[in-house]
């Protein structure tokens, strides 16, 4: 069963509007960490933000922000006042405390396009 | 200075050769990864070490290897080269702490082609 899922293989946002990035987890460790990567067309992979499963509060970081439902099993990525640099493949990524090797389980990504 | 670089950056080879791609983080870093990311964009943990313990995905092919000589090094190591290794190889490190929270910091990738 996959452990990561993106179901949004693509999405458009027109620039200066936020948009919601969905992603969905499996996991039975009470202790886990999400993560959200960007990818832009260059290849690199860019750390955007982070939310623990004991976090009392949804993780924000500049115009990113986590939307955690932790009785879903969601971590959703909102992007406030969408960029034309937002453009990318945006990967969801978890990490188990009981998991080997501090190693991260990623989606399968979504790639956002932001018309002007 | 770069975090987690990478060399080479393409890599194009033909079948049955073996190569290999190097990894260097200046992060002090305990643990390093290499993940292989398809044409279709999915990314997948091939490998995770520290100077004690080497963890394997279990569904990577024993040709692939990684080499350690010190802390700051994890190169890959390719033996008989196939083409469904043609994909983007990525090195990352991370330092872990007590908790789940592990930013994995990442190189720029390296584009394998087998041809």
């Amino acid at each position: 069963a996959q452990k990561i899922t993106q179901t949004q293989p693509g999405m458009f946002v027109q620039e200066k509007e936020a948009v919601t990035l969905d992603c969905t987890y499996d996991t039975s460790d009470p202790s886990y960490g999400l993560f959200w990567y960007k990818q832009p067309s260059s290849g690199e992979m860019i750390f955007l933000i982070y939310q623990g499963s004991y976090d009392q509060q949804n993780a924000t970081e500049g115009r990113y922000s986590l939307n955690f439902q932790k009785a879903r099993k969601s971590a959703n990525l909102v992007i406030s006042a969408s960029q034309l640099g937002d453009s990318a493949m945006y990967f969801c990524a978890m990490r188990e405390l009981g998991g080997a090797g501090n190693m991260l389980t990623f989606g399968g990504g979504t790639r956002l396009m932001v018309k002007p | 200075d770069t975090a987690v670089s990478q060399t080479p950056k393409y890599l194009v080879t033909q079948m049955g050769n073996d190569k290999s791609i190097k990894c260097e983080q200046n992060l002090g870093h305990d643990t390093m990864y290499w993940y292989k990311q398809d044409s279709k964009k999915f990314l997948k943990i091939m490998f995770s070490y520290n100077n004690k313990e080497l963890i394997i995905n279990e569904t990577v092919p024993n040709r692939f290897s990684p080499k350690s000589p010190d802390k700051a090094h994890l190169n890959l190591h390719i033996n008989s080269l196939e083409l469904g290794d043609s994909a983007v190889y990525f090195c990352a490190s991370s330092q872990p702490g007590q908790g789940v929270y592990n930013e994995q910091f990442f190189g720029p990738g390296t584009r394998l082609t087998v041809l």
